[in-house]
């Protein structure tokens, strides 16, 4: 079964540091999320992505957030300068639609860490 | 999307089958409900979705009553390996809907 690949499976940087997370969504997939989840909290939506732009973001998806799909496959989150909150696991999904009728398919996240 | 409201926690034997229920008063007409489940440090995987009366897969079974403002999760033959946290969402299948609005779901431990 396609699944959606993250790397690195954990990342540790200092602050003040700018980060990139990066995902391989499943490859006939047209959205594409990033989620987080800080360790015992629920997981967040930070933002959606179809056609090249943001479709929906969140309160969190400020400023120092961007998500660019640079190439016909990886999907990436950028942090410009890391805080020590942002640290949480950073899951990216995609699906083939849109609505309830079109799961999301998650990936198994990248471990931020922020020193 | 509608609310949900589901127990925090439950736990169960190995071998025992498992009803996780969720609440959704406020469920609309157009309004399907999914079910996800996050082993630790893993990411959510969609299990199972139905509108009515009850489906089955290879993982679960959903019943929905006829009011649809319930739904019951059941795992049969739980094994130590169906600990995860279970999540129940409600959400409408037209275009407005595009992110996934997780609650805290419902922490199964299975016990030995």
């Amino acid at each position: 079964e396609p699944e959606v690949t993250q790397t690195p499976s954990h990342q540790v940087t200092q602050m003040g540091q700018e980060v990139i997370l990066r995902c391989v969504p499943i490859s006939n997939h047209l959205y594409f999320y990033w989620y987080r989840q800080i360790l015992g909290q629920k997981v967040e939506f930070l933002v959606s992505f179809y056609n090249n732009e943001i479709s929906e973001k969140s309160e969190i998806f400020d400023d120092q957030f961007s998500v660019e799909r640079p190439d016909g496959s990886n999907f990436t989150l950028k942090i410009r300068s890391t805080k020590l909150e942002d640290s949480a696991m950073y899951f990216c999904a995609s699906s083939a639609g849109r609505g309830a009728l079109q799961p999301q398919h998650f990936g198994d996240g990248t471990r931020l860490s922020i020193l | 999307l509608a609310k949900t409201t589901q127990p925090i926690s439950m736990d169960s034997y190995e071998g025992q089958e498992v009803n996780i229920t969720c609440s959704h008063n406020n469920i609309a007409t157009n309004d399907y409900i999914t079910w996800y489940q996050q082993f630790p440090s893993q990411g959510p995987r969609f299990i199972i979705q139905g509108y009515k009366t009850k489906v089955t897969n290879e993982v679960a079974s959903l019943f929905i009553p006829a009011d649809r403002k319930s739904s019951t999760l059941s795992l049969p033959r739980v094994s130590l390996s169906d600990t995860a946290v279970y999540y129940c969402l409600v959400g409408d299948m037209g275009t407005s809907y595009d992110k996934v609005i997780f609650g805290p779901g419902t922490s199964l431990s299975v016990i030995p």
